[in-house]
């Protein structure tokens, strides 16, 4: 069974404070790991794909990593904009070749304060 | 471009009622997923649908079904519905023609069991 874990589950900075937010998983055979942000009231918004171990996604001040085990999603000089729910989230390949529904962790809630 | 609509926004049941809630997907976007998200448990899959087949389904209960239309349009339906039933159920429809993992979010239909 997919499982992703989400670390800290919450984390409070200043802004300008770059830090890091941490995504285990555990899958069969990977199709692809999942960066997403949700807003308060708001259905969740698609940030970065990464397919293979190494690789990198970036976009303003997020930038997205992949390790065989783990993902980080790194914040660089975070503005309060930034708060937000960031959730990882895995998707397995299937035994015929498809892929399934994606598994999320539980989220990092991300608090900006100016 | 319109995005992902899901209606009701709201609704409150009872123990034991039935629920059916509907989602219009992107225009061109055959596919369409359904995710219940709750506090503890977070997002989790209930089931896709592409071109009004089922090709993936969670592991939910059969009191949990769906249906897609020939238009893309997607319902699901609770039947017999339970205390925990309460979540937020979110709808996401994708391109699979770009086929880049990239789920597009409705704001969900919050539903409350009591």
């Amino acid at each position: 069974e997919d499982q992703v874990t989400q670390s800290p589950e919450a984390l409070r900075l200043q802004e300008g404070e770059s830090s890091s937010l941490n995504c285990s998983y555990t899958v069969s055979g990977l199709r692809g790991l999942f960066w997403y942000r949700q807003d308060p009231g708001k259905g969740p918004e698609f940030l970065f794909t990464l397919y293979s171990a190494g690789e990198e996604k970036e976009k303003e001040r997020l930038k997205a990593t992949l390790t065989k085990k783990e993902s980080f999603l790194h914040i660089t000089a975070p503005k309060p904009e930034d708060s937000a729910t960031y959730l990882c989230a895995v998707q397995s390949l299937t035994s015929g070749g498809g892929a399934d529904g994606l598994t999320f962790g539980k989220g990092t809630h991300l608090i900006i304060q100016p | 471009k319109a995005g992902v609509t899901q209606t009701p926004r709201y609704l409150i049941k009872t123990r034991g009622q039935q629920v059916t809630l509907s989602c219009s997907p992107i225009s061109g976007h055959r596919s369409v997923s359904w995710y219940q998200q709750t506090p503890g448990q977070g997002l989790q899959f209930l089931f896709e649908y592409f071109s009004e087949t089922q090709r993936n389904k969670g592991n939910f209960p059969g009191r949990f079904s769906g249906r897609q239309f020939s238009n893309s349009r997607s319902e699901m339906n609770v039947s017999t519905l339970e205390l925990g039933d309460s979540a937020l159920y979110l709808c996401a429809s994708a391109n699979r023609a770009s086929n880049t993992g990239e789920l597009f979010f409705g704001e969900g239909s919050r539903l409350t069991v009591l």
